[in-house]
């Protein structure tokens, strides 16, 4: 089964730190995704990446980086927290680029609850 | 840009009844996939069930099962028998066949398991 590890479960930080969230994926998998979850929003893209050291913005990029050095491992940044970042964020991973592999799921990590106070 | 809309924030169901959640969608393409995940309280998004929009068979998988109406851009999940372990919020989600594989997600469904 894939699996993609988020590194935190909670994270309470404060407003103006610079805030790292670590994803990692063990399938090879070409592309990865950070999501934003909040409340009657569902899910939105903030930044994905199809290969390494490729990025591309999502819907919602204000305020995130990302890096991406290893094939594995996708990070988010938030380079100065600010309150309205209180969110849970989910990363996934998927196969390949779409046609080929174009019914390929995502596969989720257990999402990371984060707090800016 | 497409879009997904769920209109039931909430539904709940009795146990061993069947329920359907509803699932819109806005799209000018005419080849996509469709997606209903499932993130139980344990928060893990699990892939439900799976829709290729060219295929006019609707998906099953156990007791889920879609109603997927293209011409309607209505993708509705049934699911027959519920379990305790339905309860969860339940996501539609939307996926191009061209480019990236982003997916844009509904605002959710919340079902509940009446014992």
């Amino acid at each position: 089964d894939v699996k993609v590890t988020q590194s935190s479960r909670y994270l309470v930080k404060r407003t103006g730190e610079k805030v790292f969230l670590e994803c990692v994926q063990d399938m090879d998998h070409e592309n990865m995704f950070w999501y934003r979850q909040d409340p009657g929003l569902g899910l939105r893209l903030i930044y994905f990446s199809y290969d390494v050291k490729m990025k591309e913005k999502g819907d919602i990029p204000e305020g995130y980086s990302v890096s991406r050095e290893k094939k594995e491992r996708f990070s988010l940044i938030l380079e100065s927290a600010s309150t309205n970042q209180t969110s849970m964020y989910l990363c996934a991973s998927s196969l390949g680029r779409t046609g080929v592999y174009g019914n390929q799921p995502q596969h989720f990590g257990d999402g990371t609850r984060l707090s800016i106070l | 840009a497409q879009t997904v809309t769920q209109s039931q924030p909430e539904m709940s169901v009795q146990e061993a009844e069947t329920v359907t959640l509803s699932c819109t969608y806005d799209t000018s393409e005419s080849d996509y996939y469709l997606f209903w995940y499932k993130q139980p309280p344990s928060r893990q998004m699990i892939l439900v069930i799976r829709q290729e929009a060219y295929k006019q068979q609707n998906a099953t998988e156990n007791r889920f099962s879609v109603n997927f109406q293209k011409a309607a851009k209505s993708f509705s999940l049934k699911i027959s028998d519920s379990q305790l372990g339905d309860a969860a919020m339940y996501f539609c989600a939307y996926r191009s066949s061209q480019g990236a594989q982003k997916l844009v997600f509904g605002q959710g469904t919340r079902l509940t398991i009446n014992p």
